[in-house]
């Protein structure tokens, strides 16, 4: 099945400074999300990103689906940044459902 | 526009109970689809629902079972519970897409607890 690898796994920033996150993915996939998790679990949505580039604000994201990767870009990060951010592919096979998430990288801001 | 609500939000059973977890969906949501999360194997699919029929289901023992009625709300089942379904249970609907690609968005889930 396919494979979602998300690096780094884990990240400390100060507060004011800038961040790459990437994400990997194995196969040709339908779509891709991008979530952070709050510290109540909930998946907040960032960007439903299958190919180019999306801002929000302090976010960006980027997708290459011909090179099967995507980037968040989190610029200025603020200590409520902190939590883990998640990357999630739309992928039809078998078992594997819809949507398969990468493990994560956890980002700490401190202040 | 209320979000996907999932109840109840924590709970705790014994080993060999089972547990009932619901799901309301986004209003004109038809897909929902249930994840499990643990710290050691992440977040896993658990099956898909649309128009009250299973679309697609994941690698998980007989064990979890759901269900969608008519107005799109689930409940997934899990009997006979074991300590490793101690775990944080997710719920996601989309809007009425083809192939199942539409956006995903999550409720808060259901934190369950086996002792």
């Amino acid at each position: 099945g396919i494979q979602v690898e998300q690096s780094p796994p884990d990240l400390i920033l100060q507060e004011g400074a800038n961040s790459t996150l990437r994400c990997n993915f194995s196969d040709s996939v339908n779509n891709l999300q991008w979530f952070h998790q709050n510290p109540w679990g909930q998946l907040i949505n960032l960007f439903y990103i299958p190919s180019g580039t999306k801002q929000n604000g302090r976010l960006s994201a980027t997708t290459v689906a011909t090179e099967r990767y995507s980037l968040l870009y989190i610029s200025s990060s603020q200590t409520t940044d902190s939590g883990v951010y998640f990357c999630a592919v739309y992928y039809y096979g078998g078992s594997q459902g819809n949507l398969i998430f990468g493990k994560g990288t956890k980002l700490s801001v401190k202040p | 526009k209320a979000g996907v609500t999932q109840t109840p939000r924590y709970l705790i059973k014994t080993r060999g109970q089972q547990v009932t977890l619901s799901c309301s969906p986004i209003s004109g949501h038809r897909s929902v689809s249930w994840y499990q999360q643990t710290p050691g194997q992440g977040l896993q699919f658990l099956f898909e629902y649309f128009s009250e029929t299973q679309r697609n289901k994941g690698n998980f023992p007989g064990r979890f079972s759901g269900r969608q009625f008519s107005n799109s709300r689930s409940e997934m089942n899990v009997s006979t519970l074991e300590l490793g379904d101690s775990a944080l249970y997710l719920c996601a609907s989309s809007p009425p897409q083809g192939g199942g690609t539409g956006e995903l968005f999550f409720g808060e889930g259901s934190r369950l607890t086996v002792l």
